[in-house]
C-alpha cells in the first residue's frame, strides 16, 4: 500500500531563516506531488506541484520554492521566512496516469509557526 | 476551473441525516465532482467522487442532478466523529494535463452535538 511522509510535524522558525520541509511517498511510481498550505480557519491554497523529476509548477509567486530531486520525494523551501508563512504545510499525491476521475492522498502535514 | 459555492457552516445532533449542498453553476462537461473531508490538524482525506446521477459508498452517497450545476452531499446518521470541513471541488485532471489540480474553497464546517 502507498505511504505518504512529511516531517517535521511541526517548526517554529524566526523571521528570516531558511526553511526545508520534506515529503516522501512510498509505495507507488511516477507520483503526482502537491504542496499546499492552510492559514487557520481557510481552505488549502496550491503552491506547487510535480508532474515529475526536476518538474516543477508554481501556482502562487512568494519567497517559497519547491524542488524534487527524487521520484518520489518533494521538498518545499525557504531562504527567509516572513511571519505570512505561518500555517499547516501539507504534501499531496496522486497517481500520474488521470482517465477522468482521480483522488489526491494526503500527508500528516507540518505546522509551522513564523515568529 | 470551475468555482464551488457551499454553506460555510452547518449544525446537526448525532443520528441525524446531513445533507451538504454544492453549487457549480459553470461545471464543465469533463468535470468530475468531489467531496473531501478534514479533521482538524490533518490532511483531507477523499469521502466521494461522482460524475452524474447518484453515487454511494460505505462512508457516504453524492447526488448529482441531470444539469450537474450542484451536488449533495449526504451524510447518513452522523456521529460526533463527523465533525469536520467538508470541500467540495469540481475539476478534470485530464484537461489539466495530467495531474489533479483541485481548488479547495473554504469549505462547510459541519458541527455535530450530543
Amino acid at each position: 500500500s502507498q505511504t505518504i511522509h512529511q516531517w517535521p510535524a511541526t517548526l517554529v522558525q524566526p523571521v528570516g531563516s531558511p526553511l526545508s520541509l520534506e515529503c516522501t511517498v512510498e509505495g507507488t511510481s511516477n507520483p503526482n506531488l502537491y504542496w499546499y498550505r492552510q492559514a487557520a480557519g481557510r481552505g488549502l491554497q496550491l503552491l506547487f506541484y510535480s508532474v515529475g523529476i526536476g518538474q516543477i509548477s508554481s501556482e502562487v509567486p512568494q519567497n517559497l520554492s519547491a524542488s524534487r530531486p527524487q521520484d518520489r520525494q518533494f521538498i518545499l523551501s525557504s531562504k527567509k521566512l516572513l511571519l505570512s508563512d505561518s500555517g499547516f504545510y501539507l504534501c499531496a499525491w496522486s497517481p500520474s496516469l488521470t482517465s477522468g476521475s482521480d483522488e489526491q492522498y494526503f500527508g500528516p502535514g507540518t505546522r509551522l509557526t513564523v515568529t | 476551473l470551475a468555482k464551488t459555492t457551499q454553506p460555510i457552516s452547518m449544525d446537526s445532533y448525532e443520528g441525524q441525516e446531513v445533507n451538504i449542498t454544492c453549487s457549480h453553476n459553470n461545471i464543465a462537461t469533463n468535470d468530475y465532482i468531489t467531496w473531501y473531508q478534514q479533521f482538524p490538524s490533518q490532511g483531507p482525506r477523499f469521502i466521494i467522487q461522482g460524475y452524474k446521477t447518484k453515487v454511494t459508498n460505505e462512508v457516504a452517497s453524492l447526488f448529482i442532478p441531470a444539469d450537474r450545476k450542484s451536488s449533495t452531499l449526504s451524510l447518513p446518521r452522523v456521529s460526533l466523529s463527523d465533525t469536520a470541513v467538508y470541500y467540495c471541488l469540481v475539476g478534470d485532471p485530464v484537461f489539466s494535463g495530467g495531474y489533479n489540480k483541485l481548488i479547495f474553497g473554504a469549505g462547510t464546517r459541519l458541527a455535530v452535538h450530543p
